[in-house]
């Protein structure tokens, strides 16, 4: 299995960026396509995409969030980040059968 | 818009059994595959199962291979899960999710969820 090692939070003030690393134990790049993907889950509800193949915005994704990386090592930002946007993070790779990292939680400073 | 509906879940022993059902509307159900994803409580993410969309390719996860199978009926928009030997590390809310294509990649639709405990 690929495993995926996320930090388990991050702490951020509103208006500044935050940004969310993934690192992956084997390269999830594949013919120029990064495998990596990013949701974002608040309590009580579903993930929700954010990101797909490494830096590719989902539908009704605002701009402020982006994604970048590759093989083994990726980023999600947040900027600015917004008080709705308090929630914990996971990245996804699909290069192989699916694993999620753990989850960073992002909190207040 | 798409909708993705489980049920199914709820107490029960372990080595029991269990089938969890999930309904899909607002889309062609028979062009995607799907997934079941579950989330122990308090945990993370764990992909469970995929199946393609006219059911020629199936995968599980090694934690549940050989007791859990996945299954759909095209005619009536439904995903299945029929757990079986459930153990108590099975605990958890299960998701169904759509991907596009063959193997599972990115999940851009998510129920919401139905839970399972497994307990004596």
């Amino acid at each position: 299995d690929i495993v995926l090692t996320q930090s388990p939070a991050l702490a951020v003030s509103l208006e500044q960026r935050a940004t969310i690393s993934c690192k992956t134990s084997q390269n999830v790049d594949n013919y120029g396509i990064s495998y990596m993907h990013w949701y974002q889950q608040k309590p009580g509800q579903q993930p929700k995409l954010l990101i797909y193949e490494g830096s590719n915005l989902a539908s009704g994704i605002p701009a402020r969030f982006s994604g970048s990386g590759s093989g083994t090592d990726f980023t999600l930002t947040i900027d600015p980040v917004e008080a709705d946007d308090i929630a914990t993070y996971y990245c996804q790779q699909s290069k192989d059968y699916p694993t999620f990292g753990g989850g960073t939680k992002l909190e207040l400073k | 818009e798409v909708q993705l509906v489980e049920s199914g879940g709820g107490l029960v022993q372990p080595g029991r059994s269990l089938k969890l059902s999930c309904l899909a509307s607002g889309f062609t159900f028979s062009n995607y595959g799907m997934n079941w994803i579950r989330q122990a409580p308090g945990k993370g993410l764990e992909w469970v199962a995929s199946i393609s969309s006219s059911s020629s390719y199936i995968y599980y996860a090694d934690t549940v291979k050989g007791r859990f199978t996945i299954s759909r009926d095209n005619a009536k928009n439904t995903l299945y899960l029929q757990m079986t030997s459930l153990r108590s590390e099975d605990t958890a809310l299960y998701y169904c999710a759509r991907h596009r294509g063959v193997a599972p990649n990115w999940f851009a639709y998510w129920g919401q969820g139905t839970l399972v405990t497994v307990s004596s």
